[in-house]
């Protein structure tokens, strides 16, 4: 099972500031097969990010992922108010498809 | 527009059963893979299952092996997850999930609303 280790747990910005968010995996991910989710409270989690840089349907140009092997980061250039949220990595390149245990941008 | 609307949570003893329905809309669902995924309030996201676009071949994570049994009826746009010897620690919020490609390693790009389910007695 590859293992995801995000971090910190919580992170805190000012609007405008960029924040950088990363994500580690406990092995290589195959094709780089890592996407990123957004989850604002009482909602589903949404796809912001795939294929490790590739940016979903919606997404804002204002976010873009970089990363490769086990080494992966959420960068978002300049933060929004509707961007405070709780960001989640998961690999998809094999069973079990996990997740990080997410980061929370706070204010 | 793609929908997914979940629905059979709700509250069971320990050691009972649930059955979980996923309806599917705006898509076909036999041309895809499908996962449930679910999220204790407050925590994080974990996959518990996938099944194939013709339900010929599942997986299931290690904590819900033996338990938990996923199925789907293509013919009636919907998915299924039945819960069997549920315990305290299954109680979750249970999304069901649409990946983007055809098989289950792709990207989750759609997601139900949830259904909450709570083991107590």
């Amino acid at each position: 099972e590859i293992v995801l280790t995000q971090s910190p747990g919580t992170l805190s910005f000012s609007p405008g500031e960029r924040a950088t968010l990363s994500c580690r995996a406990s092995q290589s991910v195959s094709r780089n097969y890592l996407a990123w989710y957004q989850q604002k409270p009482g909602q589903a989690p949404r796809v912001l990010i795939f294929g490790a840089s590739s940016r979903a349907s919606g997404t804002p140009d204002r976010f873009s992922g970089s990363g490769s092997g086990t080494d992966f980061t959420l960068t978002i250039s300049r933060l929004e108010p509707e961007d405070f949220a709780v960001y989640y990595c998961q690999q998809y390149a094999t069973s079990p498809w996990t997740f990080g245990q997410g980061t929370k941008v706070d204010i | 527009e793609v929908q997914l609307v979940e629905s059979g949570g709700g509250l069971v003893q320990p050691g009972g059963s649930l059955r979980l329905s996923c309806s599917a809309s705006g898509f076909s669902l036999r041309s895809y893979a499908m996962h449930w995924v679910r999220q204790t309030p407050g925590k994080g996201l974990e996959y518990i299952s996938a099944i194939s676009g013709d339900g010929g071949t599942t997986y299931y994570a290690d904590s819900v092996k033996g338990r938990f049994t996923v199925s789907r009826d293509n013919s009636r746009n919907t998915l299924f997850l039945q819960m069997s010897s549920l315990r305290a620690d299954d109680t979750a919020f249970y999304y069901c999930v649409k990946v983007r490609g055809t098989g289950p390693n792709s990207w989750f790009d759609h997601w139900g609303q949830g259904t909450l389910v709570t083991v107590s007695s």
